[in-house]
């Protein structure tokens, strides 16, 4: 079947680089989502990633993917204060068993300490 | 532009009212979701639209009745409500079914 998992917290200094990490146990080719929750927010889309990729960069985000260990990371580098939020590990199935339905893992509250 | 909006942004009804909550994006996606999330806790999807038709029903109680009414409008029609439907409601959208799902800001709603 198919689950998601994430560590609950992380807490980092200002201007270290932050590493949240998550398992999938999925094997399908499927597509791999970070999303960021700030309290009484909805959920910002942050990134995303095929499995069929290693890495990807957006300025301070680099998602590194793992395909034999199942295994997807967000590192955040130079983290700042307003990066604290929950931040959620997804996953949808690509093809034609794609219903749009996003597994989530539970969550990863980064806290980022001044 | 990849907005997303919601209203109301608070709402409180007590259990023998009927109330709607609105999604509205205007990025020509078509898929559209409504999802319900409990504090600390991951959203749970309610139901799918695909194509402006009901394509998932996660076995959501009859008291919570979506509605898709075009493209770029989705509705979801609240009744006989209990206390632990208190949450906050978040819809998304996307290009396609199984595209990046974007979210609005939520409609956090207490029920008394």
């Amino acid at each position: 079947g198919e689950d998601v998992e994430q560590s609950l917290f992380l807490s980092v200094r200002e201007g270290d680089s932050s590493v949240i990490n998550c398992t999938y146990t999925d094997s399908s080719s499927t597509y791999l989502y970070w999303y960021k929750q700030e309290p009484g927010a909805g959920l910002q889309l942050l990134t995303y990633i095929f499995s069929n990729m290693d890495m990807k960069q957006d300025q301070r985000l680099t998602v590194l993917l793992n395909k034999k260990d199942k295994h997807l990371s967000l590192r955040i580098a130079d983290t700042q204060t307003g990066d604290s939020a929950i931040y959620f590990c997804a996953e949808t199935l690509h093809g034609s068993s794609n219903t749009g339905k996003l597994i989530f893992g539970q969550g990863t509250t980064l806290q980022v300490k001044p | 532009d990849t907005e997303v909006t919601q209203t109301p942004k608070h709402l409180v009804m007590g259990m023998t009212n009927k109330k709607s909550l609105k999604c509205e994006q205007h990025m020509g996606h078509r898929a559209m979701y409504w999802y319900k999330q409990k504090a600390k806790k991951p959203p749970e999807l309610m139901f799918v639209y695909s194509y402006e038709k009901l394509s998932i029903n996660e076995s959501v109680p009859s008291r919570f009745s979506p509605e898709c009414p075009n493209s770029s409008l989705l509705n979801l029609h609240l009744h006989a409500l209990q206390p632990e439907d208190s949450a906050l409601y978040l819809c998304a959208s996307s290009q396609h079914p199984g595209y990046e799902q974007y979210f609005g800001p939520g409609t956090r709603l207490t029920v008394t």
